[in-house]
């Protein structure tokens, strides 16, 4: 089975400061990670994923995600956070080695609130 | 824009009736799949149809089915409502063009009264 877990429900930044969404997994073999944003009233927007190589990857909107296998960690960082960037944020993992299906596992979401 | 496609976006029906939500993939997109947002219980996964063949099934009711037709597009069929089921269902998509990307669509708000 696979699972991931997004330990805080909420996370307040002051604009122009760093920004940091933690994200843990769990999967059997090896992973895909992924991230989504989710806008009030719109769907889930992907930002980036983690598949191979690199463990640093770097998505939409200026954010970026570092892949770490010995903590089994993905979490989401931005270098300087706008007002904009405020949403509700998932982080989720497939295990590629599932021949059972395609399907993604997704955390239960943080809420980023960016002050001005 | 995700190129996934999903009507209607808002539905208010009442308890007991049916609903038939649907879901036109990415242009070449041969899986799709179906999920449930509820405050209570985050993003579920419900079914996964791959060129119109099951492939995977999650927390989906009996009530609900999924079906995917030869030219792609997908429909969920929810059954018999209850208040419960009040939920935002979304479709989502993924191809051999999106690098095991899945992406997602606005999502069919459904309220039942």
């Amino acid at each position: 089975a696979q699972s991931v877990a997004q330990p805080e429900d909420q996370v307040n930044v002051a604009e122009g400061n760093p920004l940091t969404v933690k994200c843990t997994y769990s999967v059997s073999g090896n992973p895909y990670l992924f991230w989504y944003v989710q806008y009030p009233n719109r769907g889930l927007q992907f930002l980036l994923k983690y598949i191979t190589g690199d463990n640093l990857v770097k998505g939409s909107y200026g954010f970026e995600a570092e892949f770490n296998k010995s903590q089994t960690s993905f979490h989401l960082k931005k270098p300087s956070a706008l007002v904009s960037d405020s949403a509700l944020y998932f982080c989720a993992v497939r295990d590629m080695n599932n021949n059972a299906g395609n399907m993604l596992t997704f955390g239960g979401g943080t809420r980023l609130m960016v002050k001005p | 824009d995700s190129g996934v496609t999903q009507t209607p976006k808002h539905l208010i029906t009442a308890t007991g009736q049916r609903v038939t939500l649907r879901c036109s993939p990415r242009s070449g997109d041969l899986s799709v799949y179906w999920y449930q947002q509820s405050l209570d219980q985050g993003l579920q996964f419900l079914i996964h149809y791959y060129n119109g063949e099951e492939r995977a099934k999650g927390n989906i009711l009996e009530r609900f089915s999924a079906q995917q037709f030869p030219d792609l597009h997908s429909e969920l069929n929810l059954s018999s409502l209850e208040l419960g089921d009040s939920a935002l269902y979304f479709c989502a998509s993924s191809g051999r063009d999106s690098g095991n990307t899945i992406y997602f669509g606005e999502g069919s708000w459904l309220t039942v009264v």
